[in-house]
């Protein structure tokens, strides 16, 4: 099956820095890319999604600024969490859908990042 | 979105099948029914989907009321790596793409 790749698994660091995370889709071509953010013990939350070569769509509530998304190819979207902050701590993951699949077809998603702000 | 009903929780001894229920009473003639598992510090993985026919993988089956207000996801033999949160998601065929998951049934192996 297709598979995503995220980087990097896990992420310490300190109040008021960024983090870059990366998603690939290793086997396939991905126009779509989508971003979820989970805290403990609660559900997956879409905060936004990436289209190869145009801007983010953002969920509501979700501050663009802070959030950047950057889908520069078919295979690769990344996430900056800028000025981050200990409530910024959670555990993100991609998922992309193969660019020559039907619309009903599934999503794959990365394995998960874990970013803990100190 | 059109929303989804499931268990908070359920217990399944290993080796035997187990059944976990949807309830999706608003779906819509264009919403198909997808089903994806996360396991523990992982990323969702898909199971299955369907439209109004049952449907069988190597993972699970799935079966829809006739009326397709209601759906069970099958696992015929569980395993103590079958340990997840499993997620019913209503997908419209021709919306956009995004997946709405709800708190999904959180799924315990018993060896």
């Amino acid at each position: 099956g297709a598979v995503v790749s995220q980087h990097p698994s896990r992420v310490i660091c300190k109040s008021g820095t960024s983090v870059k995370i990366e998603c690939r889709s290793l086997d396939f071509q991905a126009t779509t890319m989508f971003w979820y953010r989970q805290f403990p013990k609660q559900s997956l939350m879409l905060m936004a999604t990436s289209n190869e070569g145009s801007k983010a769509t953002y969920e509501q509530g979700v501050e663009k600024d802070k959030f950047l998304i950057n889908h520069a190819s078919l295979t690769l979207s990344t996430l900056t969490v800028t000025s981050a902050h200990p409530e910024d701590s959670s555990f993100y993951i991609c998922s992309a859908r193969d660019r020559g699949a039907l619309s009903t077809d599934t999503q794959y998603f990365g394995p998960g990042t874990r970013l803990t702000v100190l | 979105d059109a929303k989804t009903t499931q268990p908070n929780s359920m217990e399944s001894n290993e080796e035997e099948p187990v059944h976990l229920p949807c309830n999706h009473s608003t779906i819509s003639g264009t919403d198909y029914i997808h089903w994806y598992r996360q396991l523990p510090s992982q990323g969702p993985e898909y199971v299955i989907h369907g439209l109004t026919s049952n449907v069988n993988n190597r993972m699970a089956s799935l079966a829809i009321a006739e009326d397709r207000k209601s759906s069970t996801l099958i696992l015929h033999r569980a395993t103590l790596r079958d340990a997840a949160v499993y997620y019913c998601i209503l997908k419209e065929v021709f919306g956009n793409e995004k997946l709405t998951f709800g708190t999904g049934t959180r799924l315990t192996i018993i060896p």
